[in-house]
């Protein structure tokens, strides 16, 4: 069985500061797709970057970036001139390739001080 | 609709009550989810839908837990004689349909939740 494990229950950043969260991931498939998710107080899952396990080159979005290390099965977010409304829950995502079963960590509680 | 629609937003209800939450997912998705998320803990994946038919329903936790979705479309999750216990969000999701084929890279488009207490 997949799993994802989030060892960050609680993070805090400085606004303007860099950020990073961790995540890793147990699997013996090698094709599959990661993810993060951000949730507000809204509730709403929303992407915020993904990375398809087949390539080697980190996927970026703007501010958001991460670090995917296959061998090491470790997908970490990074996230550059944290801004105020970046405040949310983090989630890491792993779903496989031809399939529709995506499973989330326990997630990432972001807190960015003004 | 632009996104995936979930109602009601907030539900009480009184232990032993049957309750029906419903998704109405994004015009053209074929594939559609349903997930619990307890507090402080991430979704737990409840049951899939393809089309009008369960594709996967193995996260669903007992038999009191049951859901359809029959034109395809809207979905509605139904729980039976509530406990307690199932007081939390119940997420829905829904993609174009199995992530790697056809292009399709695996992101779920999610509602914004049900909010299910359980007295």
């Amino acid at each position: 069985a997949q799993t994802v494990t989030q060892s960050q229950p609680e993070m805090s950043v400085q606004e303007a500061e860099t950020v990073t969260l961790s995540c890793t991931y147990d699997t013996s498939e090698s094709d599959y797709y990661l993810f993060w998710y951000k949730q507000p107080p809204s509730r709403q899952m929303i992407l915020v970057i993904r990375q398809e396990a087949y390539k080697q080159q980190n996927a970026t979005e703007n501010r958001f970036s991460v670090n995917f290390q296959k061998a090491a099965k470790s997908f970490s977010l990074k996230i550059s001139d944290s801004q105020l409304g970046d405040a949310a829950m983090y989630f890491c995502a792993y779903r496989k390739y031809n399939n529709n079963d995506m499973r989330f960590g326990a997630g990432t509680r972001l807190t960015v001080k003004p | 609709g632009a996104g995936v629609s979930q109602t009601p937003s907030n539900k009480v209800t009184e232990k032993g009550k049957y309750v029906e939450l419903r998704c109405d997912p994004i015009s053209g998705h074929t594939a559609l989810y349903w997930y619990r998320q307890s507090l402080g803990q991430g979704p737990e994946f409840l049951i899939y839908f393809q089309g009008t038919g369960a594709a996967d329903d193995s996260g669903l936790p007992n038999d009191r837990f049951f859901a359809v979705r029959p034109e395809g479309s809207v979905s509605t999750l139904k729980i039976q004689r509530t406990e307690r216990g199932d007081s939390a969000v119940y997420l829905c999701a829904s993609s174009f349909g199995l992530a790697g084929r056809e292009g399709v890279a695996g992101e779920l488009f999610f509602g914004e939740g049900s909010r299910l207490t359980v007295l």
